[in-house]
């Protein structure tokens, strides 16, 4: 079955450098979410959307931005990137059942790790 | 996750019973669920509950809600060292995911 898939699973960048990190859902789910994971910690929620609106917003700094486009796939992008950005960034999708509705199953992708030096 | 709390470690021998409890403090999540992690790897959702039900049994897996305690548990049967990941408990009070600290389950033969 296809799964959330995450590119690219690697990234080195330096500080105040860009980076984009692109999700593609699972076919036919409309909701994505972006999940920040730093070592040793709990996933925590960025943003996310529906119908490429965005539904909901978490701890996402200034610096990052993130839209879905038409084919629902969905980049996040970090500017001007900070030691603390290295983490574990994750993508989920879910087939929603509107805006602000509780999914019953969201599916991660593996994850792409984010490294700042 | 502050408004997810799970023990941090929890160390078993194969064939015994895992049991990793969580607790949450929205009683609005409509669902719970336990997700696992092993090293390196992506979430993996293991299971869910639903609110209203105070039990769940899944094969090896076996999740208690005790609602009004805000208590909710895992218990993995038979555990094998190929259980041995981060196991994390999430509420979903507002469409997203909160997610406990996670625990760390190890296996030892």
């Amino acid at each position: 079955a296809a799964g959330v898939i995450q590119s690219p699973r690697h990234l080195i960048k330096e500080k105040r450098e860009t980076a984009t990190l692109k999700c593609y859902p699972i076919p036919r789910h409309d909701t994505v979410y972006w999940y920040q994971q730093g070592p040793g910690q709990d996933p925590q929620f960025l943003i996310s959307f529906y119908e490429k609106m965005q539904s909901d917003k978490g701890s996402i700094p200034d610096r990052f931005s993130a839209q879905q486009f038409s084919d629902y796939h969905s980049e996040l992008n970090m500017s001007s990137l900070e030691l603390g950005d290295s983490a574990l960034y994750f993508c989920a999708s879910s087939p929603s059942t509107g805006l602000g509705n509780r999914y019953t199953e969201a599916f991660f992708g593996q994850g792409t790790r984010l490294t700042v030096v | 996750g502050e408004d997810v709390e799970q023990s941090l470690f929890l160390s078993v021998r194969e064939g015994d019973s895992s049991v990793i409890n969580c607790t949450y403090t929205d009683s609005s999540s409509t669902y719970l669920y336990w997700y696992k992690q092993e090293p390196g790897a992506g979430l993996q959702l293991l299971t869910y509950i639903f609110s209203n039900m105070d039990m769940k049994q899944d094969q090896r897996l076996t999740v208690l809600l005790n609602k009004k305690d805000k208590h909710l548990s895992l218990r993995i049967a038979d555990t094998q060292t190929g259980d041995s990941a981060i196991y994390f408990c999430a509420e979903n009070p507002t469409g997203k995911l909160i997610f406990g600290q996670g625990t760390t389950l190890q296996v030892k033969p």
